[in-house]
């Protein structure tokens, strides 16, 4: 199984909003709504922030929604804060092996 | 509040087998409504999902990692296992337990993650 495909870096000021891609397949993102995204601070364990495409489990802030078209998964972060400065990971149920597959990572900085 | 925490040694030979436990605390791994996995990241790269397995003993493993992967359960500790054969220096990482919820194929709670290093 392929990684899914996600852009190595973005960057935002404050206040703005960035969208993070993540391409996969019709075997894992196109076939299924199981895409999540993660955040992980340098040193950390990654932090679930949605899943099932565009659900946000308690206590993660609206800025942060999810969409999908196609075989692209996509996470917006809107109002950009400090804070969000970090790696973000997306993942997808796949077929090819009733696993999970796991986007390359993409870092985000808050200029 | 469930917490999963990993142990094992943080040094391993080349050629030789990684073998890693996370104990679940806060929750009954024999509960119906999760897999229990394994996740890693060498420095600086990104996660790879290793595989999962079901309390009843039923396993998932990422076919490049198949043949050397073993994950198993013992729900009377609240424990599951990993081991991983023949190790070479990529596979030098910080692994993770974590909890999968079956229904939606998702990530709610890792450990803080372990790093293993191959080397002699």
């Amino acid at each position: 199984q392929s990684a899914l495909t996600q852009p190595a870096s973005v960057s935002g000021s404050p206040g703005q909003s960035i969208t993070i891609s993540c391409t996969g397949t019709s075997s894992d993102v196109g076939g299924y709504n199981y895409v999540s995204w993660y955040q992980q601070h340098p040193g950390k364990a990654p932090k679930l922030m949605i899943y099932e495409v565009s659900n946000r489990p308690s206590g993660v802030p609206d800025r942060f929604s999810g969409s999908k078209s196609g075989n692209t998964a996509s996470l917006t972060i809107s109002g950009l804060q400090a804070e969000d400065e970090a790696d973000y990971y997306c993942s997808s149920y796949t077929s090819s092996s009733t696993g999970v597959v796991f986007g390359g990572g993409t870092k985000l900085t808050v200029l | 509040q469930v917490q999963l925490q990993e142990s094992g040694p943080g040094l391993v030979k080349p050629s030789q087998t990684l073998s890693l436990t996370c104990t679940v605390s806060g929750g009954s791994i024999s509960s119906g409504d999760y897999y229990w996995s394994w996740i890693r990241q060498p420095p600086g790269k990104g996660l790879e999902w290793i595989g999962y397995i079901y309390y009843s003993g039923s396993t998932y493993y990422n076919p490049s990692l198949k043949s050397r992967v073993t994950i198993s359960v013992d729900t009377s500790k609240n424990q599951f296992s990993l081991k991983l054969s023949s190790v070479t220096a990529a596979d030098t990482a910080v692994y993770y337990c974590a909890r999968q919820d079956t229904a939606m194929v998702t990530y709610g709670y890792w450990g803080q993650g372990t790093l293993v290093t191959v080397s002699s």
